[in-house]
């Protein structure tokens, strides 16, 4: 079992619709999670950071921690052709070494 | 303004070369990493450093080599025991080097092929 874990799509939706991507994790002590967003031949950058069960919103952007069922989600609301792109799901591992554990990550295209 | 710069934004590699790929932070963060990232693949973690003059293998260090001589700087070299180099490599840094609530930053990224 990977340590996290994307669909890697592509998820496809048309503009102006919610996009829902989900990323679940093994480790139990994981504290931090974190949604990037990839443009193709671009570095990651940060679109949201989780760390308490519920939802945090920002903008069109809501991010869901789920600890007991070891689940985090993305919702992008009123999805535009702009948010094309893949997004990487990132944990913060307490389990031995001190590192983020990233997703393969979920493509999204946003349909015109 | 403050960031990570990385430099070169390509670079080629000669077979049997070592190449070094530069990193430099001046956000004063504690923290430094460096990922490689292949095509349709998450990052993995090749070196990370937490203090100056200290660092720890990630999981795919053989065939790389790293030095943190100063805190802004954390440089990369790929050497010629690397025999897969070509790939996307970013570098990172985080503020403190505690875990939580810790967001980490990257750096615009290097790409690397053979020749």
């Amino acid at each position: 079992q990977k340590e996290v874990e994307q669909n890697s799509g592509p998820l496809s939706v048309p503009e102006g619709a919610i996009a829902s991507l989900n990323c679940t994790y093994s480790d139990r002590g994981s504290q931090s999670f974190f949604w990037y967003r990839q443009y193709s031949g671009k570095s990651p950058e940060l679109i949201m950071s989780i760390y308490s069960n519920g939802d945090k919103e920002d903008g069109r952007f809501t991010a869901q921690l789920n600890k007991a069922s070891q689940y985090v989600s993305l919702l992008i609301r009123d999805s535009q052709p702009s948010d094309s792109a893949t997004y990487l799901c990132a944990v913060f591992s307490t389990s031995g070494t001190y590192k983020y554990i990233f997703g393969t990550g979920t493509r999204l295209k946003v349909l015109a | 303004d403050g960031g990570i710069t990385q430099s070169p934004k390509y670079l080629f590699r000669k077979e049997g070369q070592n190449v070094t790929l530069s990193c430099e932070q001046n956000l004063n963060h504690d923290a430094m990493y460096w990922y490689r990232q292949d095509p349709g693949q998450g990052l993995r973690l090749i070196y990370y450093s937490q203090i100056v003059n200290d660092f720890q293998k990630g999981d795919i260090a053989e065939g790389y080599s790293v030095s943190r001589e100063k805190k802004e700087s954390f440089p990369l070299t790929v050497t010629s025991a690397q025999k897969n180099p070509t790939a996307f490599y970013l570098c990172a840094s985080t503020r403190r080097t505690d875990g939580a609530k810790n967001i980490q930053y990257f750096g615009a990224g290097t790409r690397l092929s053979v020749l």
